[in-house]
């Protein structure tokens, strides 16, 4: 399968805890892009990258959120101090430069703060 | 407001009965629009891509339509199958902004 991976699937942790989701994108994509999608509602926009580079970043993204892509291949999304509001599908997506480039994602991790 | 409106929020078909899902958007300058279907628990996966300059694309047995003159587009499922049961995810795309604009999706449930 070489279409867009997101690891884990599934994550349950305690308020206050740290957790950090992998996203590997297709490989001959340059732009990774990471969203947030809770329950009835759309993917909402935390942030991208163009290769290694994090070029936009959404005021959804707290100081508690960080997103690195370090060679411009997998990303990791870091969430420090988890809240119960952190509960949600978090979504990674990549595509080839050009405007009219669909984004392909992944199936997400599930996290569920208790 | 949302840029992206959709209705109906949710409907019911019979299997085989064609439906159409609707999207109006604000979102501008214009530079494409596309469906995505998004099955429960997973990511969404693109159906079509429309630009300024096509007014219909067909994937199988979906057919999008685009009037980009009152900024709205339709889904049309010809047909309907029991794996048809989705969201369909309706998301604009501006000129120069790399941020893609969501609609909430429209909940279809094909019961046989």
């Amino acid at each position: 399968d070489t279409g867009v991976s997101q690891d884990p699937r599934h994550k349950i942790t305690k308020r206050g805890q740290n957790v950090t989701f992998r996203c590997d994108p297709i490989s001959e994509h340059n732009r990774l892009y990471w969203y947030r999608q809770t329950l009835g509602q759309g993917p909402e926009f935390l942030t991208y990258f163009q290769n290694e580079a994090q070029l936009e970043k959404s005021r959804l993204l707290s100081d508690r959120f960080s997103a690195e892509r370090p060679k411009g291949s997998f990303s990791t999304l870091e969430i420090q101090r988890t809240e119960q509001g952190d509960s949600a599908m978090y979504l990674c997506a990549s595509s080839s430069a050009g405007a009219s480039q669909p984004q392909h994602f992944g199936d997400g991790t599930r996290l569920s703060i208790l | 407001k949302n840029q992206v409106e959709q209705s109906p929020q949710s409907l019911i078909i019979l299997e085989g009965k064609n439906c159409t899902l609707q999207c109006n958007y604000t979102v501008s300058p214009f530079s494409n629009l596309r469906w995505y279907k998004q099955d429960t628990g997973r990511g969404p996966v693109s159906l079509t891509i429309m630009t300024f300059s096509e007014n219909t694309k067909s994937n199988g047995r979906y057919t999008a339509t685009l009037d980009a003159d009152t900024k709205q587009s339709s889904l049309h499922i010809t047909a309907s199958q029991l794996s048809d049961s989705a969201s369909y995810i309706c998301v604009v795309s501006a000129y120069g902004n790399n941020r893609l604009a969501f609609g909430k999706g429209n909940q279809v449930v094909v019961i046989p």
